[in-house]
């Protein structure tokens, strides 16, 4: 079965710090790739996609992620963090021959002022 | 234009009862998922339906179950339920099928299930 690794669960940095949370999947063929994030008392939304073209894909809020298919990875990253980024962020993928997305656990990021 | 609402936003119920919860869609959107979000975890794909039929399942007992209405609106029933029912379930819509190759899903903001 498919499978979706986050592999930090907590992450806490400081406002202008580097980010980068991981993401493995298992899934070998053709492969649709998401980015969620959820803030504080919202809802999910989706803060980047990947179906195809260029493995570097930017989101809103600065944030972009890379795809490498020999690594099985879809890690998201931002240069400067900021205090508005305390957020849950959720890796999801979609293996293209259905419907359904598997998600990973998430993993919640806290940025101190 | 309103996003994806569900009701209700909280629900307190005993094992062994039964629960429906409820979907309306975003403006022009034409399928449902359902997800179960239990603490800690990602979202479990429940299932989805399209044009009033379940388009596909997870890994989910028939106890829970589904319907899609004329106007999109879904519900979503559980019977019988069980203390590990407890969760936070969402429902997501996304825009008809063939606009691209996979369509973004849009998220309500759930129902919290509490079975006591």
């Amino acid at each position: 079965a498919q499978s979706v690794s986050q592999h930090n669960h907590h992450v806490i940095l400081s406002e202008a710090a580097s980010l980068e949370l991981g993401c493995n999947y298992s899934y070998g063929g053709t492969v649709n790739l998401f980015w969620y994030v959820q803030y504080p008392g919202q809802h999910l939304q989706l803060l980047l996609k990947y179906f195809s073209g260029d493995p570097l894909v930017k989101g809103i809020k600065g944030f972009e992620a890379e795809f490498i298919k020999s690594k099985f990875s879809f890690n998201l990253r931002k240069p400067s963090v900021q205090w508005s980024d305390t957020a849950e962020y959720f890796c999801a993928v979609n293996d293209g021959s259905n419907y359904q997305l598997i998600w990973g656990a998430g993993t919640k990021l806290i940025i101190k002022p | 234009d309103a996003g994806v609402t569900q009701s209700p936003t909280h629900l307190i119920k005993t094992r062994g009862q039964q629960v429906t919860l409820r979907c309306s869609p975003k403006s022009g959107h034409d399928t449902v998922s359902w997800y179960q979000q239990a603490l800690g975890q990602g979202p479990q794909f429940i299932f989805q339906y399209y044009e009033e039929e379940e388009r596909q399942r997870g890994n989910f007992p028939d106890r829970f179950s589904g319907h899609q209405f004329p106007n999109y609106s879904s519900e979503l029933n559980v019977n019988a339920l069980l203390l590990g029912d407890s969760a936070l379930y969402l429902c997501a819509s996304s825009l008809p099928s063939g606009v691209s190759s996979y369509n973004e899903q849009f998220f309500g903001p759930g129902t919290r299930l509490t079975v006591l």
